[in-house]
C-alpha cells in the first residue's frame, strides 16, 4: 500500500501570508495526486488534480507542484476563507490513500 | 449539477449491520467510479471502498475487507455500502463521492453531505 505523509500537521498563518504544505508518497505515483480542502462539518472539496491542475472555480492563489514522491500545495496571499484542513490523496492505485491532513489556522 | 445524497446512517450496536445508500444525479452514473470515504470524529479522511463505473471492479480498505460490501444499481442511480459486523471503530461520518472517471483509481470531484454512523451499545 502507498503511504501518504503530509507536513506540517498544522500551521499558523496570517491573512496575506504564503503557506506551503508538502505531501510525500512512499513510492512513485507519477502525478496521480489530488488536493482537497475541508472546513468543519462540511464535505471535502477537490482543489487540484494531476498534482498541478486547478479545478474550475478554485482561486488562482492555490497551486500544486511535484511528481513521483514529493508534492507541494501552495496558497499565496492567504484569505480568511482559506483557513481549513487540507488533504492530499494518491490516485495511482488501490487502496486509495489520504495524507493525515494539514490544519491551516489563524495566527 | 451533480448531487449525491446519502442516507441510512444511525446508531447500531456492535456486531450489527447497516446499509448506506447514495442517490446520484446530474451526471451519467454508469460512466464514473463511486467511492465511500469515512471520517471518524476529529480525525482525518479514510478511504473505505470503491466501485468502478461498470460495477465489475470493487476494492476495499483492509480495515473493512470481509465486512463491508459496495454495490451499485445503475437503474436507480444509487450506490450502496452494506456494513456488517460493525465495530466501535467504524463510528464515523460516511461520505459518498463521485470519481473523476470510470476507473477505481481516481480522485473524487463531487461529495455528498455525509451520513453519521455510530456503533455503540
Amino acid at each position: 500500500d502507498i503511504q501518504m505523509t503530509q507536513s506540517p500537521s498544522s500551521v499558523s498563518a496570517s491573512v496575506g501570508d504564503r503557506v506551503t504544505i508538502t505531501c510525500r508518497a512512499s513510492q512513485d505515483i507519477s502525478i496521480w495526486l489530488a488536493w482537497y480542502q475541508q472546513k468543519p462539518g462540511i464535505a471535502p472539496k477537490l482543489l487540484i488534480t494531476s498534482a498541478s491542475s486547478l479545478q474550475t472555480g478554485v482561486p488562482s492563489r492555490f497551486s500544486g507542484s511535484g511528481s513521483a514522491t514529493d508534492f507541494t500545495l501552495t496558497i499565496n496571499s492567504l484569505q480568511p476563507e482559506d483557513f481549513a484542513t487540507y488533504y492530499c490523496q494518491q490516485a495511482n492505485s488501490v487502496p486509495l490513500t489520504f495524507g493525515g491532513g494539514t490544519k491551516v489556522e489563524i495566527k | 449539477e451533480v448531487q449525491l445524497l446519502e442516507s441510512g446512517g444511525g446508531l447500531v450496536q456492535p456486531g450489527g449491520s447497516l446499509r448506506l445508500s447514495c442517490a446520484a444525479s446530474g451526471f451519467i452514473f454508469s460512466s464514473y467510479a463511486m467511492t465511500w470515504v469515512r471520517q471518524a470524529p476529529g480525525k482525518g479522511l479514510e478511504w473505505v471502498s470503491v466501485i468502478g463505473g461498470s460495477g465489475g471492479s470493487t476494492y476495499y480498505a483492509d480495515s473493512v475487507k470481509g465486512r463491508f460490501t459496495i454495490s451499485r444499481d445503475t437503474s436507480k442511480h444509487t450506490v450502496y455500502l452494506q456494513m456488517n459486523s460493525l465495530r466501535a471503530e467504524d463510528t464515523a461520518t460516511y461520505y459518498c463521492a463521485k470519481g473523476g472517471g470510470l476507473t477505481p483509481s481516481n480522485w473524487f470531484d463531487s461529495w455528498g453531505q455525509g451520513t453519521l454512523v455510530t456503533v455503540s451499545s
